[in-house]
């Protein structure tokens, strides 16, 4: 079975600071692994994907992952984050076809930006 | 525009009753998912049903029933509503599974008396 975690619930950071939100994933099939935001009372948009190819993937608003498979991480990071970043944020994982192709999600890291 | 619409968005009732989401999605995907988000937003799926056929029944309440009239249309009927159904409730389509992501609706808070 696959499980994904998501180690920090919350993450703080100032206007034009770096972040990075941590995914990390467990799974003894290969995996496909997405990044989605939340943003308050809607529902989820896609912000990247990675399903097999370059590991640094570029997603929308500024925002880049980097899956690593001997550590099991797909770690989301923006260089500089803006207000309107402010959302929940979900890692997911699925894997290859059939009945195996739901979307598993971590529990969420709400990041917060303040000014 | 919208993509996967689901109606209503709001729905207040008291326990026991029955009730009825809509969820449509004009993308032309033939998969489409109902997940629930607890109140602290942790998602799960319930259904998946891929060209009208159910493919994933998680462990669900069979008091939770998905129909689905056409690949555009997935419905999520709940009998004899209780107290822990109170959530949010998020339709979403693809083409395919496992690599073709997800587009989900707004969701529908169901709130319990």
């Amino acid at each position: 079975a696959q499980s994904v975690t998501q180690l920090d619930s919350q993450v703080p950071v100032f206007e034009e600071a770096p972040v990075e939100l941590r995914c990390n994933y467990s799974s003894s099939v290969s995996v496909y692994l997405f990044w989605y935001v939340q943003y308050p009372n809607q529902g989820l948009q896609l912000l990247l994907k990675y399903l097999s190819g370059s590991t640094l993937v570029k997603g929308i608003n500024g925002f880049e992952a980097e899956f690593n498979k001997s550590q099991t991480s797909f770690h989301l990071r923006k260089p500089s984050v803006h207000i309107s970043d402010t959302a929940e944020y979900f890692c997911a994982v699925s894997t290859y076809g059939g009945s195996q192709g739901n979307l598993i999600f971590g529990k969420g890291t709400k990041l917060s930006v303040k000014p | 525009d919208t993509a996967v619409s689901q109606t209503p968005k709001y729905l207040v009732t008291q326990m026991g009753n029955d009730k009825s989401i809509k969820c449509e999605q004009n993308l032309g995907h033939d998969t489409m998912y109902w997940y629930k988000q607890d109140s602290k937003k942790f998602l799960k799926i319930m259904f998946s049903y891929n060209n009208k056929e159910l493919i994933i029944n998680e462990t669900v309440p069979n008091r939770f029933s998905p129909k689905s009239p056409d690949k555009a249309h997935l419905n999520l009927h709940i009998n004899s509503l209780e107290l822990g159904d109170s959530a949010v409730y998020f339709c979403a389509s693809s083409r395919g599974m496992g690599n073709q992501p997800q587009h989900f609706g707004d969701g529908t808070r169901l709130s319990i008396l």
